[in-house]
């Protein structure tokens, strides 16, 4: 079955980096494409990115092409969203969700990371 | 703020029928998805494609898209379906975007 795993929650200062690694099993890794969804505590959802995990072809949302950099490694299967400069608004539970080519869905989720950002 | 509009909450009794909406300018030419989102979980897939149902959903979910608006439609509620749930779509300007979210409660 179709399983997306991420890495642990994660304690960041202002202005530091994270990353964040979503570990694919179940089916092709690179059929499918991969998306970064985040949500702010007790906010909504807000997509994030695309990677073509075929191509390593991007597409970024406009709020955060300046900051976000996606990535993947096709041989551990896994996709890599970092977040740079980070901010006390950053803040968050960043979720991957596969996708799939040609179409906008959003199929499967990983459990979600919770990044924290504090002093 | 979001290309896409829910109304925040809709509150229905058990056995009766929940309709959330979603409107957006784009919605014409392009796909509603619904996601339901349990406290503390990660959004499930429960309509794609306007009103396709994923495999394991119960048939109580459905879905339409009509001009601007789509409709996710939970014919005879229960209680284990209050949850928070969004619509997906690509925006006029082709960046995929969230609805705010509509918390369902069935009591």
């Amino acid at each position: 079955q179709v399983q997306l795993v991420q890495s642990g929650a994660e304690v960041k200062r202002p202005g530091a980096s994270v990353k964040v690694s979503c570990m694919s099993s179940g089916y092709t890794f690179t059929n499918y494409p991969m998306n970064w969804v985040r949500q702010a505590p007790g906010q909504g959802l807000e997509w994030m990115a695309w990677i073509n995990t075929g191509t390593g072809g991007t597409q970024y949302s406009r709020k955060f092409q300046d900051r976000v950099t996606i990535t993947r490694d096709t041989s551990a299967n896994t996709a890599y969203m970092e977040v740079n400069s980070l901010r006390f608004e950053d803040m968050a539970v960043y979720f991957c969700a596969r996708g799939v080519y040609g179409d906008s869905v959003l199929d499967h989720w990983g459990q979600g990371t919770l990044v924290s950002v504090a002093s | 703020s979001s290309d896409l509009t829910q109304p925040p909450s809709v509150s229905v009794s058990p056995g009766q029928t929940a309709r959330i909406t979603c409107s957006g300018d784009a919605l014409p030419k392009k796909y509603a998805y619904w996601f339901q989102q349990k406290s503390g979980q990660a959004p499930v897939l429960v309509i794609s494609d306007d009103s396709k149902r994923p495999s394991g959903i119960p048939e109580r979910f459905s879905g339409s898209n009509s001009g601007t608006m789509a409709t996710l439609t939970i014919s005879g509620a229960r209680v284990e379906d209050e949850a928070d749930y969004y619509c997906y779509s690509v925006d006029s300007s082709g960046d995929r975007v969230f609805g705010g979210g509509t918390k369902l409660t069935v009591i």
